[in-house]
Parts: C-alpha cells; sequence; structure tokens
C-alpha cells in the first residue's frame, strides 16, 4: 500500500515552461488537494477535487490547472511557471470530504519545484 | 472558515509534557478540531482528532472546553524525535485552511 505518490521529487523550470506535477493515490480516496508550501506561510491550498469529475478552487488557485478523471489520479498543471511558483508541492488524500469526523488527511512527501 | 491562532514556536526539553494551545474563537457548531504534525522534507501527517471534551491516542491528547473556542494539542513526556511543525486546523467544509502552526524544537 503506497499511500499517497508524488512525482517529481525535485524540478527546476525555467521562467515560461510548464509542467505537471503527479499525484497518485491507492486508497480508493474520494476527495484529493493540492497545497504549496513557503517558508513562513504555512500550507495554502490551491485547487481540491471531492470526487472523479469535480475540482474547485483553493485559497491559491492562480497560474495553476487540475483535472480528476479518475479517482487515483489528480495532476497539478503549471502552465507557464513563474518564479513566484519556487515551492514545496504537497498532494493530499481523504477517504472522504475531511470535514468529515475520523476522515483525515494523507499528504506524500512532495515536490519541490524551483523556477529560474 | 473559522481561523486559528497558534504560537510560532515552543522549545522544550526531552521527557517534559508539552501543551500547545490553538485559539478558534470563531468555530461553528459542526466545525471539528484536528492536528497535523510535520517534520521536514515531509508532509504532515495527522495526529489526533476531536470534538468536545477530551480525546487521548497513543501518542497525544487533544483538550477541548466546553465553549471549543481554543484546543490543546498536550505530548506526553516528549523526545528528539517530537522536534517539528504542529497545525491546527478547524474546518466544517471541503476547503481545508491551515496556518503556520507552531514550531517544536527539542532539546536533549
Amino acid at each position: 500500500n503506497a499511500g499517497v505518490t508524488q512525482t517529481p521529487k525535485f524540478q527546476v523550470l525555467k521562467t515560461g515552461q510548464s509542467m505537471t506535477l503527479q499525484c497518485a493515490q491507492d486508497m480508493n480516496h474520494e476527495y484529493m488537494s493540492w497545497y504549496r508550501q513557503d517558508p513562513g506561510m504555512g500550507l495554502r491550498l490551491i485547487h481540491y477535487s471531492v470526487g472523479a469529475g469535480i475540482t474547485d478552487q483553493g485559497e491559491v488557485p492562480n497560474g495553476y490547472n487540475v483535472s480528476r478523471s479518475t479517482t487515483e489520479d489528480f495532476p497539478l498543471r503549471l502552465l507557464s511557471a513563474a518564479p513566484s511558483q519556487t515551492s514545496v508541492y504537497f498532494c493530499a488524500s481523504s477517504l472522504q470530504d475531511p470535514s468529515s469526523y475520523n476522515s483525515p488527511l494523507h499528504f506524500g512527501n512532495g515536490t519541490r519545484l524551483t523556477v529560474t | 472558515l473559522a481561523k486559528t491562532t497558534q504560537p510560532i514556536s515552543m522549545d522544550s526539553y526531552e521527557g517534559q509534557e508539552v501543551n500547545i494551545t490553538c485559539s478558534h474563537n470563531n468555530i461553528a457548531t459542526n466545525d471539528y478540531i484536528t492536528w497535523y504534525q510535520q517534520f521536514p522534507s515531509q508532509g504532515p501527517r495527522f495526529i489526533i482528532q476531536g470534538y468536545k471534551t477530551k480525546v487521548t491516542n497513543e501518542v497525544a491528547s487533544l483538550f477541548i472546553p466546553a465553549d471549543r473556542k481554543s484546543s490543546t494539542l498536550s505530548l506526553p513526556r516528549v523526545s528528539l524525535s517530537d522536534t517539528a511543525v504542529y497545525y491546527c486546523l478547524v474546518s466544517n467544509t471541503d476547503k481545508l485552511i491551515f496556518g503556520t502552526g507552531t514550531r517544536l524544537q527539542v532539546f536533549p
């Protein structure tokens, strides 16, 4: 049981390049989300999904796209990378809507992205 | 969404009990309180969750007073491996917002 798997672990991009951060979970979780973590800022929610085919915006969605075509996968796309998107990105999943009791988030180990 | 306030950092020594308090003055009736722990270079990990009074599991206790405007995470007899950042969340929606957390440093 791998849990939440994020790839790649590290990535360096030039300004204007595009890329996709991958997130996969094998726990049959309905809910998935993406956070970015910057020094002194804690974790900020980018996008989330309560089930296949459904996505919604979090606190800081600009510059990022997501889709949820399957229950297992929730990729995060950077269409035109900017230095302000240099950060550590975490994907998280939960069996149900995490506002439900006893449905905590399970996190991957993150992708460290640098945009030069 | 309920906003939480935690101390930025705390120091402790091995073997001591550590209490980290989170303030959530505008908690709603249906909100649960959840605590996560994060080690460097890892994603946060669920520690404990509660709604009212006291909850205890194998790693921590969570104390919630009757008015639910605050909660206290209690770590009994901390060790060096408890050095981490601890996050308190309150929410009854699918949009979970983390605060900046409390950085706990445990010294020998």
